[in-house]
């Protein structure tokens, strides 16, 4: 069973449109991530969720927002989306023993 | 900035020999991890180090932690080709709930 799953896997839009990508975790985890990942592999964390309780990077613009509709699920809302914005995004949780993060397979997001 | 840095950015390196990285960061911090990425792959956890541990060993990987120095290493023994992918070092502060990842080693391990 996929610990960390995301969808869609590739996601290619224009300029100005509104989207969405889904993330679920069955791990039971309180602890859920969005990261950013661009060209060069630099990895940015966006934001944090922990029982409700949202931190984001102050960097990231307020176009992106994270919705959680259950400890479950993390979902990213990003509107009127740029040029800029293409990368790949990974969803993450966090917790166990060990407190590791489990990465989800990622979504490279395109915008023309 | 609190995000880390690793050096080298590359590392291109013959099976069987050692490989080494060494990550910088510049918080306090309360554990440090290390993860590979494959190419076009997620992020898989390889070992966690404690801010009170020195060193750490799994299989043929070996985590230092220099706290003093805000750094650490890891070392990869015998390296295989399979071992080619990047990895990154990601730091776990006291405060909140955000870990930081350095910028990244592309390691190629040539057959």
């Amino acid at each position: 069973d996929t610990a960390v799953s995301q969808t869609p896997k590739y996601l290619v839009t224009q300029m100005g449109n509104d989207k969405s990508i889904k993330c679920e975790q069955n791990l039971g985890h309180d602890t859920m991530y969005w990261y950013k990942q661009d060209s060069k592999k630099f990895l940015k964390i966006m934001f944090s969720y922990n029982n409700k309780e949202l931190i984001i990077n102050e960097t990231v613009p307020n176009r992106f927002s994270p919705k959680s509709p259950d400890k479950a699920h993390l979902n990213l809302h990003i509107n009127s989306l740029e040029l800029g914005d293409s990368a790949v995004y990974f969803c993450a949780s966090r917790g166990g023993e060990r407190n590791e993060q489990f990465f989800g397979p990622g979504t490279r997001l395109t915008v023309l | 900035s609190q995000q880390g840095e690793e050096d080298p950015q590359a590392l291109s390196i013959q099976e069987g020999e050692n490989a080494t990285m060494n990550c910088s960061y510049k918080t306090s911090i309360n554990n440090l991890q290390w993860y590979r990425q494959n190419s076009g792959r997620g992020l898989v956890h390889l070992i966690l180090i404690r801010s009170n541990e020195r060193e750490k060993h799994s299989g043929r990987l070996r985590v230092t932690l220099d706290t003093s120095k805000k750094s650490s290493s890891l070392l990869i023994t015998a390296s295989r080709a399979a071992d080619t992918a990047s990895y990154f070092c990601a730091t776990d502060a006291f405060a909140g709930n955000q870990f930081y990842f350095g910028t990244g080693t592309s390691l190629t391990v040539i057959p």
